[in-house]
């Protein structure tokens, strides 16, 4: 089974700009969740999409939005670009049902540089 | 005071070695503990998921979470250059809560 995949890979942007990140989970499930990790503050949670609804949202500004597609494959968009958004953005994926918790598999993530 | 606390190391160990990871919480309505291992320019990657209290072991690995005291560790018995990386601490409570990180700990394993 192919895992949780993420395109693309590398990014440079600058500041002002926008952007959007582009996740495909594993195939059967239904749960797309979006991190962003940095070296200062570790994971953070910013998103989690369930069956192409938002069901958790992190403590992150406006700018930083998503969607799931009937498909499960899942986008997220930064709009007016920071440089303090320059971090490694991971997409996790797990079958999560409505009240037990699932275990989540990591995409390898999408390197965004602000500059 | 932040809900996960790890500490960021780095940590170095000779190859052989038990290696002992740990993180505190404040949250006591956690119930699901799992650890991840992180390699360079890679995403992370689940290595052992534990509910509630008690011990699990796989292989030369070994999860305990003590509730009591909020504490989780990750031992590793028999160390290996190839274990070197970041481990995380993640945790969450019932329901459709996301999971909560520690910042990892850097483990260096010399041969």
């Amino acid at each position: 089974k192919a895992g949780v995949t993420q395109t693309p890979r590398y990014l440079i942007k600058t500041r002002g700009q926008q952007v959007t990140l582009s996740c495909s989970p594993i195939s059967g499930h239904r749960s797309v969740s979006w991190y962003q990790q940095t070296p200062g503050q570790g994971l953070q949670f910013l998103f989690e999409y369930f069956s192409e609804t938002q069901r958790n949202k992190g403590n992150f500004p406006g700018r930083f939005s998503g969607r799931q597609f009937s498909n499960s494959r899942s986008e997220m968009n930064v709009s007016t670009l920071e440089l303090g958004d320059s971090a490694l953005y991971l997409c996790a994926s797990s079958f999560r049902l409505a009240e037990s918790q699932e275990t989540q598999y990591f995409g390898p993530g999408t390197r965004l540089l602000v500059l | 005071q932040k809900e996960v606390e790890q500490d960021p190391g780095p940590l170095s160990v000779p190859e052989g070695a038990i290696v002992s990871l740990n993180c505190t919480y404040s949250n006591s309505a956690f119930q699901y503990f799992m650890w991840y291992r992180q390699y360079s320019r890679k995403g992370p990657e689940l290595l052992m998921y534990t509910y509630s209290s008690g011990n699990k072991e796989d292989g030369r690995f070994t999860a305990q979470v003590d509730k009591s005291s909020k504490y989780i560790s990750l031992f590793i018995r028999d160390s290996q250059p190839s274990d070197s990386a970041t481990y995380l601490c993640a945790m969450s409570g019932v329901g459709n809560t996301p999971l909560v990180f520690g910042k990892g700990t850097r483990l260096s394993v010399i041969a």
